[in-house]
């Protein structure tokens, strides 16, 4: 049972346009959200979060929801750059275990110059 | 500060042998995670140590086992090597085991079972 899909495995979109990554959870025990973006032949590095008490987060270009209703989070990048190619992966966790995220299988996203 | 370490970053491994991957955590860092990532999957859970002792276990069969040392480096082993075990292994560490903070990733080790 995967409780983190990312049902797009890949998303082009043109430099400029907006990048919208979406992410679905079934463990509505879940209270903590993350992205990590990964670079080939690099470890995931932290995107932005939001825990479960929020629906927005914005940080410069790159804004997360969540809709807990729906159990549903997505990813905007706006405006995308090229340098934004990469794998985008959600993951969940509970607060309390900071150590233990359950991820998706990663979003390719190619922005195109 | 330094970020996470991991050594080797490439490893080749014939069927039925064993493997032992090295983690060094951010320092302060006391929680250290394991993920094994295969072609096109996401990352999947081993387990986590926090101050040498394994917290958390994924489901994974016995043969991946994990230990913790005292300055908080961590080591995975994985005996009886098969085919299916060809992955990248990622270690992950984070300042405690709870509250609203991220895991810091290091670079991963690739690992090729022949």
């Amino acid at each position: 049972d995967q409780q983190v899909k990312q049902n797009s495995p890949s998303l082009s979109v043109q430099e400029g346009r907006i990048s919208i990554l979406n992410c679905d959870y079934t463990n509505s025990m879940f209270d903590y959200f993350l992205w990590y973006k990964k670079y080939p032949a690099e470890g995931p590095t932290f995107l932005i979060s939001i825990s479960s008490i929020k629906d927005k987060n914005e940080d410069g270009r790159f804004t997360v929801f969540l809709n807990k209703s729906a159990k549903h989070l997505s990813l905007h990048i706006v405006p995308s750059q090229p340098g934004d190619s990469a794998v985008y992966f959600c993951a969940a966790r509970l607060n309390t275990n900071a150590g233990k995220s359950t991820f998706g299988d990663g979003t390719t996203l190619t922005v195109k110059p | 500060k330094a970020g996470v370490t991991q050594t080797p970053r490439y490893l080749i491994k014939t069927r039925g042998q064993q493997v032992t991957l090295s983690c060094s955590p951010i320092s302060g860092h006391r929680s250290v995670s394991w993920y094994q990532q295969t072609p096109g999957q996401g990352l999947q859970f081993l387990f986590e140590y926090f101050s040498e002792t394994q917290r958390n276990k994924g489901n994974f069969p016995g043969r991946f086992s994990g230990r913790q040392f005292s300055n908080s480096r961590s080591e995975m082993n994985v005996s009886t090597l098969e085919l299916g075990d060809s992955a990248l292994y990622l270690c992950a560490s984070s300042p405690g085991t709870g509250g609203f903070h991220e895991q810091y990733f290091g670079p991963g080790t690739r690992l090729t079972v022949t």
